[in-house]
């Protein structure tokens, strides 16, 4: 069973606009949680890392939120640009260490149109 | 600038061959990951490593085996490829200081077997 569950699968938004991403998940023990962004043929970027029980982050346009007593996050794009054409992948720690396993939602395929 | 390195970005073999996919670092991580990815699937992980010669099983290890003989490279290698093992191979690298630990991924190998 997929624990981890993002919505929209895709998204076509307009330059400019501003645009929410969702991750629902039902790992646990839930450590931290971190969106990537992968460009189409690309590995994997980080975006932002969230850790506490309810966290915030914020990294230039790019804005997350994390409860973990809902076991939610988002992740906000403010004036989006061509350039963040791409898959958003949400992910879930189950330990602080590199023994913790990652749990790797599928991604919101966003696509911003001049 | 810290880079992780895969090789070949794309390869074509067929069914029965032996595949051995590569992946550097030059950042002297300790641990490395190899997943795959398909498409609606979060990445999946095959193999991890905690250093040289300390490899341990992921989510998915069946066909696969690995090797780390230096700490800067990890192979993943499919001795005798099915068709099912068509599909794009990350290779990534994490880094730990204090509490935070950051991921770094490789460009991917695009694998189709035949």
């Amino acid at each position: 069973k997929t624990q981890v569950e993002q919505s929209p699968q895709s998204l076509v938004v307009r330059q400019g606009e501003n645009c929410v991403l969702q991750c629902n998940y039902s790992v646990t023990p839930d450590n931290h949680l971190r969106w990537f962004k992968q460009d189409t043929g690309k590995g994997l970027v980080s975006l932002t890392v969230l850790v506490d029980q309810k966290d915030k982050t914020s990294n230039g346009r790019y804005s997350a939120t994390l409860d973990k007593d809902a076991k939610h996050s988002t992740l906000h794009i403010t004036a989006t640009l061509l350039d963040d054409t791409a898959t958003y992948i949400c992910v879930v720690g189950d330990r602080g260490s590199a023994l913790g396993r990652l749990h790797f939602g599928a991604g919101t395929q966003l696509i911003v149109i001049p | 600038d810290m880079k992780v390195t895969q090789m070949p970005r794309y390869l074509i073999k067929r069914m029965g061959e032996n595949v051995l996919l590569e992946c550097g670092q030059d950042m002297s991580h300790e641990t490395m990951y190899w997943y795959r990815q398909d498409p609606g699937l979060g990445l999946q992980l095959i193999y991890i490593s905690y250093d040289v010669d300390s490899n341990s099983e992921g989510d998915i290890p069946k066909g696969y085996r690995v090797s780390r003989k230096k700490r800067e490279h990890f192979s993943l290698i499919l001795d005798s490829a099915k068709t099912n093992q068509t599909s794009v191979y990350f290779c990534a690298s994490s880094f730990r200081q204090g509490s935070a630990e950051t991921l770094y991924f490789g460009s991917g190998t695009r694998l189709t077997v035949l």
